[in-house]
């Protein structure tokens, strides 16, 4: 399975501020997602990150607030913008090759005051 | 929305066997059943999937009824590294199917 190096681990940042996070695969991937996972909370599916093309955000989830960038097969960022506590949250990076199990990055975990 | 229907916790002791229960009752044709499981702080981790018939794995052993509605997640011999948040997800291969869309899982402990 492919290994996820995801960056920052945790960050704690000023509302109104910005953040990026980076997402480093050491193989080519067909497949790359950003989840969110709020305190307490199940995993939230943010969009798909299209290699050479727009993102395709999934509903409640709009490209202006979490733009994301996939210049390669091997790598994603994903811009939590604006940010308020209410974006505090664990953001996970994944990909998937064909039919196996998807593999997850450790997260990033944000805290914003 | 998730497509299964999990208890949300249970419980059992250490070096005994953990099955863990899942609905899915409107599962289509082509669709598989996902395992998952997320250990406190870190990502979630792939346990196995399956089609129709029973798999294992070095992990876990899945056992899917025949008519697919509901599947069994059997851990034979749980430690209390196994204690985790499981999901069980219903996943096809294109589309917007081939997302994996979580639930809220099954919390399971693990007692010495």
């Amino acid at each position: 399975s492919a290994v996820i190096s995801q960056k920052p681990s945790r960050d704690i940042c000023q509302r109104g501020t910005s953040l990026t996070i980076q997402c480093q695969v050491d193989s080519q991937v067909t497949m790359m997602f950003w989840y969110r996972q709020q305190p307490g909370q199940s995993l939230t599916l943010i969009a798909t990150a299209n290699q050479g093309s727009e993102a395709t955000y999934e509903s409640g989830f709009v490209i202006d607030k979490f733009p994301i960038s996939r210049p390669n097969l091997t790598f994603s960022t994903l811009t939590v913008s604006n940010m308020s506590p209410e974006d505090s949250s664990i953001y996970l990076c994944s990909v998937g090759k064909g039919n196996y199990g998807y593999t997850f990055g450790s997260g990033t975990r944000l805290t914003v005051v | 929305d998730a497509k299964t229907t999990q208890p949300p916790s249970m419980d059992c002791a250490e070096g005994r066997a953990a099955n863990l229960p899942c609905n899915h009752s409107t599962i289509s044709g082509n669709e598989y059943v996902y395992w998952y499981r997320q250990i406190h702080s870190q990502g979630p981790q792939y346990i196995i999937h399956g089609l129709k018939n029973n798999e294992t794995n070095e992990m876990a052993s899945l056992i899917i009824t025949e008519d697919r509605k509901s599947s069994t997640l059997i851990l034979p011999h749980a430690t209390l590294r196994d204690t985790a948040v499981y999901y069980c997800i219903v996943r096809g291969l294109t589309g917007a199917n081939s997302k994996l869309t979580f639930g809220k899982g099954i919390t399971l402990s693990v007692r010495p």
